[in-house]
């Protein structure tokens, strides 16, 4: 059990670029989640897989976001145009079905507009 | 809607003594679950505790246990003989029950300083 991994952990990018993150889950698990935490708040929900199949997102999702999960194991976050507002720490997890959800967390990947 | 409300920005105890942080909770919903997580300064969340709302017993694991008391809508942590590694910020969060997808709402944090 590697736990879960997120690429890159930091990105520096100038406002208007496309930026895209990656997250490797823990190998068994089938849910992947996508949060966003910025400062002195907790995380927040932006989307959850359910194997390949994106089964929820949050309506802070806006249209400049895109998150893919191809064959169910490794997915990213593609974050179009960025905004100086998309500045913040990109959370992955994952977790198994069934049981407690507990979920199980990356180190994120911390996001700078400039 | 489900919300997590926790009321101490930050908290210090000194090392070997407990503390609790505290934590309410608001939901509609009759099937929950309770999370308390931890994040060093490295970023990363990590899981301490869990609590069902169907659940009779306080959960705990080692020196994490859930002060559980649904009446009130609250899930204190405690943390008991607190530890240097110990200071960090820990999140409460709820999230649908047992078997259901498991979108967490958390609280904005509470961060521990321990002391020597």
């Amino acid at each position: 059990d590697t736990g879960v991994s997120q690429d890159p952990r930091h990105k520096i990018t100038k406002r208007g670029q496309n930026v895209t993150f990656r997250c490797d889950p823990i190998s068994e698990h089938n849910r992947l989640y996508w949060y966003r935490q910025t400062l002195g708040q907790g995380p927040e929900f932006l989307t959850y897989f359910q194997n390949e199949a994106q089964l929820e997102k949050s309506r802070l999702l806006s249209d400049r976001f895109s998150a893919e999960r191809p064959k169910g194991s490794f997915s990213t976050l593609e974050i179009q145009r960025t905004e100086q507002g998309d500045s913040a720490m990109y959370l992955c997890a994952s977790s198994i079905q069934g049981g407690n959800e507990k979920l199980f967390f990356g180190s994120g990947t911390q996001l700078s507009v400039l | 809607a489900q919300k997590i409300t926790q009321t101490q920005p930050g908290m210090f105890v000194q090392e070997k003594e407990a503390v609790t942080l505290d934590c309410t909770y608001d939901t509609s919903d009759p099937s929950y679950g309770l999370f308390w997580y931890k994040q060093p300064s490295s970023g990363e969340m990590i899981f301490l505790i869990y609590q069902g709302s169907y659940d009779q017993q306080n959960a705990t694991e080692g020196r994490y246990s859930l002060n559980f008391q649904k009446a009130r809508k609250s899930a204190n942590l405690v943390i008991s003989a607190s530890q240097l590694g110990d200071s960090a910020m820990y999140f409460c969060a709820i999230g649908g029950g047992s078997g259901t997808a498991s979108k967490l709402t958390f609280g904005t944090g509470t961060r521990l300083q321990v002391t020597l």
